[in-house]
């Protein structure tokens, strides 16, 4: 079936600019993370939904920053008032549920460049 | 909060040879250890994991060993081929009803034919 997609793969914007990030889960997956992957660094957590609800957001870096999943599916990462170190890839991963016995899949990114 | 230490951050071998990458974790409580592959422009792919209350695990050509007293687990690939090449991340989870890993900063292993 179809794995996590994220849209766009690509995004390219100047500072101070908003932008939004898409991840459609793998279906029936209640649980959705967001990471954020800097160049030679490992995925770093931001925000963890299970549901609709934002289950753990501690790892959100300051206030621009903001995740909603408004019907337990498609999540969409915001950013305000972008900086050029926001620039890095953003992952979106899915599983089945929450806990370790359940694999996260992960999609394949979107990377984005702050001007 | 844990913290994760991955080592080396580059690994060079040949077909043939066997590869080994070393993390060590901070939080004693962590007691889930997943590894991923990434390959190049690519998403972080599951390959082996271990739970705290196993030593080690096998999978074909990988195994993972975990050493709780000493809080370090390794990634072990043998016979290694060109399509080995990527990055391998381990993580460590500590208890808790979701599942948060830390990653650690990554090995890039290059295996040269």
């Amino acid at each position: 079936g179809a794995g996590v997609s994220q849209t766009p793969s690509n995004k390219v914007t100047e500072k101070g600019k908003y932008v939004e990030l898409r991840c459609d889960p793998i279906s029936g997956h209640t649980a959705l993370y967001w990471y954020r992957q800097s160049l030679g660094q490992g995925p770093e957590f931001l925000i963890y939904f299970q549901g609709t609800g934002a289950a753990d957001d501690s790892g959100l870096p300051n206030d621009r920053f903001f995740a909603v999943r408004p019907e337990g599916s498609v999540s969409t990462l915001k950013i305000q008032r972008t900086e050029r170190g926001d620039s890095a890839v953003y992952l979106c991963a899915s599983s089945l549920a929450e806990g370790a016995n359940y694999e996260q899949y992960f999609g394949p990114g979107t990377r984005l460049t702050v001007t | 909060g844990e913290n994760v230490e991955q080592h080396p951050s580059t690994l060079s071998v040949q077909e043939g040879d066997s590869a080994v990458i070393k993390c060590t974790y901070s939080d004693s409580a962590s007691n889930y250890f997943p590894w991923y592959k990434q390959e190049l422009g690519k998403r972080p792919q599951l390959i082996i994991d271990i739970r705290s209350n196993v030593g080690e695990k096998k999978d074909q050509r990988i195994a993972v060993t975990l050493n709780k007293t000493a809080k370090h687990f390794s990634l072990h690939i043998t016979e290694t081929q060109p399509e080995d090449s990527a990055v391998y991340f381990c993580a460590a989870k500590e208890p808790g009803g979701s599942y948060i890993p830390t990653f650690g900063r990554g090995t890039s292993l290059i295996v040269h034919p």
